[in-house]
């Protein structure tokens, strides 16, 4: 069976820190993979969504960049970070062959 | 592109009774509808889903319906107990689409005792 792994669970940065979230899936190949963001604890907002290794798409101008390094690994990153990067960050994948999203436990972040 | 909307964006119901919450989209070739439950501090976790070529779907508690006319959905959640507090979302996508779903809002469902 697919699992879905994010790292860490939370974080406590300081502004203009660096950033890097981790998520990685198991138990399939190929898969494409997003990455959300949730703020005041509602609404999904997607930030960026990959099909592959190398390839990535990006939904909403900002600080923060996404990189997929190896199939089913996708990374979140930001060289400075802001108060505004607060929230919940989510990972999620989808099969090729199918349309469903599946989401990982998720990231907390405070930018303090 | 696509528009999710979703209602009520609170609901409160008292235990054993029905909670109904509505989604419409905007895109009449969208084809695929799931649905999230999410628990505080957890991830969205699917539900119930339903393609475009069927009109309702059920499982146990749960049932999904769909009107491509009128291109509205509604997730009915019966016999509410209080572990089916959260938030609920609902989705919108077109088969084919990398970027996939466009997510509603989402309603935060509270079940009384």
């Amino acid at each position: 069976s697919q699992t879905i792994h994010q790292w860490p669970a939370t974080l406590v940065q300081p502004v203009g820190s660096p950033l890097s979230l981790e998520c990685t899936v198991e138990g399939t190949s190929n898969p494409n993979l997003y990455w959300y963001r949730q703020a005041a604890g509602r609404g999904l907002q997607l930030l960026f969504y990959s099909v592959g290794i190398g390839q990535i798409s990006s939904e909403v101008p900002q600080n923060l960049s996404a990189s997929r390094p190896q199939d089913r690994q996708f990374i979140l990153s930001s060289k400075k970070l802001l108060l505004s990067d607060s929230g919940f960050y989510l990972c999620a994948w989808r099969g090729t062959s199918f349309e469903t999203q599946y989401f990982g436990p998720g990231t907390r972040l405070l930018v303090l | 592109g696509e528009n999710v909307e979703q209602h009520p964006s609170t609901l409160s119901v008292q235990e054993g009774d029905s909670a109904v919450i509505k989604c419409t989209y905007s895109d009449s070739a969208s084809n695929y509808f799931p649905w999230y439950k999410q628990e505080l501090g957890k991830g969205p976790q699917l539900i119930i889903d339903i393609r475009s070529n069927v009109g309702e779907k059920k499982d146990q508690r749960i049932a999904v319906t769909l009107n491509k006319t009128a291109k509205h959905f509604s997730l009915h959640i019966t016999e509410t107990q209080p572990e089916d507090s959260a938030v609920y979302f609902c989705a919108a996508s077109l088969d084919g689409s990398a970027r996939q779903l466009t997510f509603g809002s989402g309603t935060q469902l509270t079940v009384l005792p």
